[in-house]
């Protein structure tokens, strides 16, 4: 498997100018996460997807931030407009969740976007 | 008290020392607890996860206190190449299942 797969490696954008961050979470995966990660604040969970429906978006910092999963296979992450302040490293994560177990499994992550907002 | 707690550290060790680290939590009924290791500039990766009853791997030990609320995490004859920033991640039972990650231990193994 490939693992998870992020696209922009790099994005530098001006501020005012919208940007999209993707993400092809581990086939067969169920749950998906989007972090945001700043030298400030560590790593902040921004949204949380469990078989596609967006089940915690408590972390997402304003309207700005938009995230979608159309399907099992691919999420978006959309900031529009951009600002400085939003320039970090975004995360996308998944794992497999089973309702029936009570273990958990651990989360893989994609080599991550490097947002710099000018 | 913060949900997921770690000392930043750094911790700087000679190479071949016995390292430990801990990271306490606030949620009494957390489920799932694991380690990550975190490269500079990189992603975090799955080190390993923790078992009630402790677990090894390699020259790895992680072992869960739930009285006390704590995990740990011990590394043998460390390595060079073991320099990293240490997270541990917790998972409550049921409810949104939403991991908590801590900030973090910096380790820094020196020749």
């Amino acid at each position: 498997d490939a693992g998870v797969i992020q696209s922009p490696r790099h994005e530098v954008t001006e501020m005012g100018q919208e940007v999209t961050l993707r993400c092809k979470p581990i086939s067969g995966h169920n749950s998906l996460f989007w972090y945001r990660q700043t030298m400030m604040r560590g790593l902040e969970l921004l949204i949380y997807f469990n078989n596609n429906v967006p089940i915690d978006d408590s972390g997402m910092p304003e309207d700005r931030f938009s995230a979608k999963m159309p399907n099992a296979s691919f999420s978006t992450l959309k900031i529009q407009p951009s600002e400085p302040r939003d320039s970090a490293v975004y995360f996308c994560a998944s794992s497999f969740r089973s309702f029936l177990a009570t273990a958990n499994y651990g989360q893989y992550f994609g080599p991550g976007t490097r947002l710099t907002v000018t | 008290r913060k949900e997921v707690e770690q000392d930043p550290g750094p911790f700087n060790v000679p190479e071949g020392a016995t390292v430990a680290f801990n990271c306490t939590y606030s949620n009494s009924a957390s489920q799932s607890f694991f380690w990550y290791r975190q490269d500079c500039r990189k992603e975090p990766k799955l080190l390993m996860s923790v078992y009630s009853s402790g677990n090894e791997d390699g020259r790895f030990t992680a072992q869960l206190n739930r009285a006390s609320q704590y995990i740990s995490l011990l590394i043998r004859d460390s390595k060079l190449s073991d320099s990293a920033t240490y997270l541990c991640v917790v998972t409550p039972s049921g409810g949104s299942y939403i991991p908590t990650f801590g900030r973090g231990t910096s380790l820094i193994v020196h020749p």
